[in-house]
């Protein structure tokens, strides 16, 4: 049974293009979580879905920010215009009712903004 | 609102020492408790988990009691291997209508030497 999938492992850009992190739950999940993470920082909840509908999006950091869920199998958070306080590690996680809501997740993104 | 408070790092130890890392959280109810660790370049991975008081979580000798008379879920193993370097982070799912949502605590990077 595959895991929780995210694209692209790695992603490069320059200050001001947009940049769209995608992430594929495992299946039967019904929640699914976005985080940030850096040294300065540390783990950050950004935004969480519960079938399909964002529940809570109070750690998104700026209006750059936005992500969507639009069926149970897929999300996307998007930066547009990325800055490079931007860079850091983007986790996508899922979790379900129905194992004391163990969260799952995947292998992360690492975005880096020129 | 709910919180988790983890002992302060780094944490350096030799291999084959006793290790602890303490815990503790503030939570309405009866949430559930989780160990999560992340080797470097991964993403976060279930260590253990206990979902009501007394129950303990155990995996790869690593051992966590859930004590709500104390609000606490120490981590303990007894022989730790340089295998076992990694950041270590405990978390909290209050459950209702949290969604799954989990409360992390900052996170406890272990480094042993051989």
């Amino acid at each position: 049974d595959a895991g929780v999938i995210q694209s692209p492992r790695h992603e490069v850009t320059e200050m001001g293009q947009e940049v769209t992190l995608r992430c594929k739950p495992i299946s039967g999940h019904n929640s699914l979580f976005w985080y940030r993470q850096t040294m300065m920082r540390g783990l950050e909840l950004l935004i969480y879905f519960n079938n399909n509908v964002p529940i809570d999006d109070s750690g998104m950091p700026e209006d750059r920010f936005s992500a969507k869920m639009p069926n149970a199998s897929f999300s996307t958070l998007k930066i547009q215009p990325s800055e490079p306080r931007d860079s850091a590690v983007y986790f996508c996680a899922s979790s379900s009712e129905f194992t004391y809501n163990e969260q799952f997740f995947g292998p992360g993104t690492r975005l880096t903004v020129l | 609102g709910d919180s988790v408070t983890q002992m302060e790092g780094p944490v350096t130890l030799s291999e084959e020492a006793f290790l602890t890392i303490n815990c503790t959280y503030t939570a309405t109810g009866y949430p559930s408790l989780f160990w999560y660790v992340q080797y470097p370049g991964e993403g976060l991975q279930l260590l253990l988990k206990a979902t009501k008081a007394d129950d303990k979580g155990s995996n790869k000798g690593f051992e966590a009691t859930y004590r709500k008379e104390t609000t606490s879920f120490h981590l303990e193993k007894g022989s730790v291997q340089v295998s076992d370097s990694a950041v270590y982070f405990c978390a909290l799912s209050a459950g209702g209508t949290s969604y799954g949502k989990l409360t992390f605590g900052q996170g406890t990077i272990l480094t042993v030497h051989p």
